[in-house]
């Protein structure tokens, strides 16, 4: 079965610091990985997909993520944190078989920046 | 272009009740997808549309939950009846389908609305 995994329920990290997410995956054959960001009552916001070619994928307000194939990893970074990061992000997978390009996600990770 | 519209944004009900939420996805997207996203918790897909057609509605609770998209463009999700484990957000979300755009992006990003969510008592 396909899944992801996001180890961390929060992420405190201080403005002005650099941030990660840790998102692990386990799929069958090539993964299709995909961030999203979620603000307080509002639906979910694409950031950033990983579909082939360069490890390092940049998207939106900064942010970027780094494809590891042999530790199976797609960790979310941003080099310097904003107090308007702070939010649920959630890392999802799309499975590779059959016609749909529905997502799994992940149980998700609030980051918390402090001023 | 507008985005995926979902109401109502709000319900509370008691336990028993029933209830529907409605979704209009992007214009001209054909694929329409029901997501539940229990508190502290990821979404978990309850349903696939493509254009008015099922593709995947495995973990759809069929005894209770039902969902319709008969034109292909809009979509009803309904509880009938709830029960208080039903409380959560529920996301509808869209993207263009498979084809001529799944080869040319590589792969669709689902577009999501704003959410209805529910309590149920």
């Amino acid at each position: 079965a396909q899944s992801v995994a996001q180890p961390e329920d929060q992420v405190n990290v201080a403005e002005g610091n650099p941030l990660t997410v840790k998102c692990t995956y386990s799929v069958s054959g090539n993964p299709y990985l995909f961030w999203y960001v979620q603000y307080p009552n509002r639906g979910l916001q694409f950031l950033l997909k990983y579909i082939t070619g360069d490890n390092l994928v940049k998207g939106s307000y900064g942010f970027e993520a780094e494809f590891n194939k042999s530790q199976t990893s797609f960790h979310l970074k941003k080099p310097s944190a904003l107090v308007s990061d702070s939010a649920l992000y959630f890392c999802a997978v799309r499975p590779h078989r059959g016609n749909t390009d529905k997502l799994i996600f992940g149980t998700g990770t609030r980051l918390q920046v402090f001023p | 272009e507008a985005g995926v519209a979902q109401s109502p944004r709000y319900k509370i009900i008691e336990k028993r009740q029933s209830v529907a939420f409605w979704c209009n996805p992007i214009s001209g997207h054909a694929t329409l997808y029901w997501y539940q996203q229990i508190l502290g918790q990821g979404p978990k897909l309850l349903i696939q549309f493509q254009n008015n057609g099922v593709v995947d509605d495995s973990q759809l609770p069929k005894d209770r939950f039902s969902a319709e998209r008969l034109k292909g463009v809009d979509s009803t999700l309904k509880i009938q009846p709830a029960k208080l484990e039903d409380s959560a957000v529920y996301l509808c979300a869209s993207s263009p389908g498979q084809g001529v755009w799944e080869s040319i992006s590589g792969a669709n990003v689902l577009t999501f609305g704003a959410g209805s969510r529910l309590t149920v008592l």
